[in-house]
């Protein structure tokens, strides 16, 4: 069974472009998160989709956008990118079950560098 | 809002046991996660709990005091490759639906 895939692996932006990072998640998995992980800090909850829907987001501009497409895949926006934008940022999937005891599946993530 | 707290960096010996304790603050609790990450990889689910006690598997075990607001993950028997960093997040219910906040990680190193 393939695991939550994301692509591109690396990604090269100048400050002002956008930038699209994309995931699928495992098959059977409804719900996506986005998480960014700055170089030594804790993953800052980005984004969380089900069943198409964005259900809740974190504390970040709305420059930071994404969906959910039918196939449950997701994207993810960040327009008029900054510099500490730079960061890696992680997909994960899980079961769209309230209260499940399911931990989230992560991809390998995109590391995105802005110049 | 949320706050979760846990140590920078920890060293113990292989053969060791280790404890990380994770100290959180939020309302609208919905469980408890652990998580290890190796450098340059993501992070894997290693446990969940949601009521009181221990939940042990394997070398591993996670212990929950929700009236205290804490864990800890135990590590037993410690190996080189559990040299990585530990993950405590917590799963709260907001006016958004639920969302899983990450600690910042305790990074653990194994000496031979």
């Amino acid at each position: 069974e393939a695991g939550v895939t994301q692509s591109p692996t690396h990604l090269i932006k100048t400050r002002g472009q956008q930038a699209t990072l994309r995931c699928s998640p495992i098959s059977g998995h409804t719900s996506v998160y986005w998480y960014q992980q700055a170089l030594g800090l804790g993953l800052q909850f980005l984004l969380w989709y089900d069943e198409g829907e964005e259900r809740n987001r974190g504390n970040f501009p709305p420059r930071f956008s994404g969906r959910q497409f039918p196939n449950y895949s997701s994207e993810l926006n960040v327009n008029a990118l900054e510099l500490e934008d730079s960061a890696l940022y992680l997909c994960a999937s899980s079961l769209g079950l309230t209260g499940s005891s399911y931990g989230y599946t992560f991809g390998s993530g995109t590391r995105l560098t802005v110049v | 809002g949320q706050n979760i707290d846990q140590p920078t960096e920890m060293t113990a010996t292989e053969g060791a046991i280790v404890q990380i304790n994770c100290t959180y603050q939020t309302s609208g609790f919905n469980g408890l996660f652990w998580y290890q990450q190796h450098a340059g990889e993501a992070p894997t689910f290693l446990s969940y709990n949601v009521l009181d006690g221990l939940e042990e598997k394997g070398r591993f075990s996670s212990f929950l005091s929700r009236s205290k607001g804490y864990s800890y993950l135990l590590l037993k028997e410690l190996q080189m490759k559990d040299s990585a960093s530990y993950l405590c997040a917590v799963r709260s219910s907001d006016t958004g639906g639920f969302k899983t906040i990450f600690g910042a990680g305790t990074r653990l190193f194994v000496k031979a």
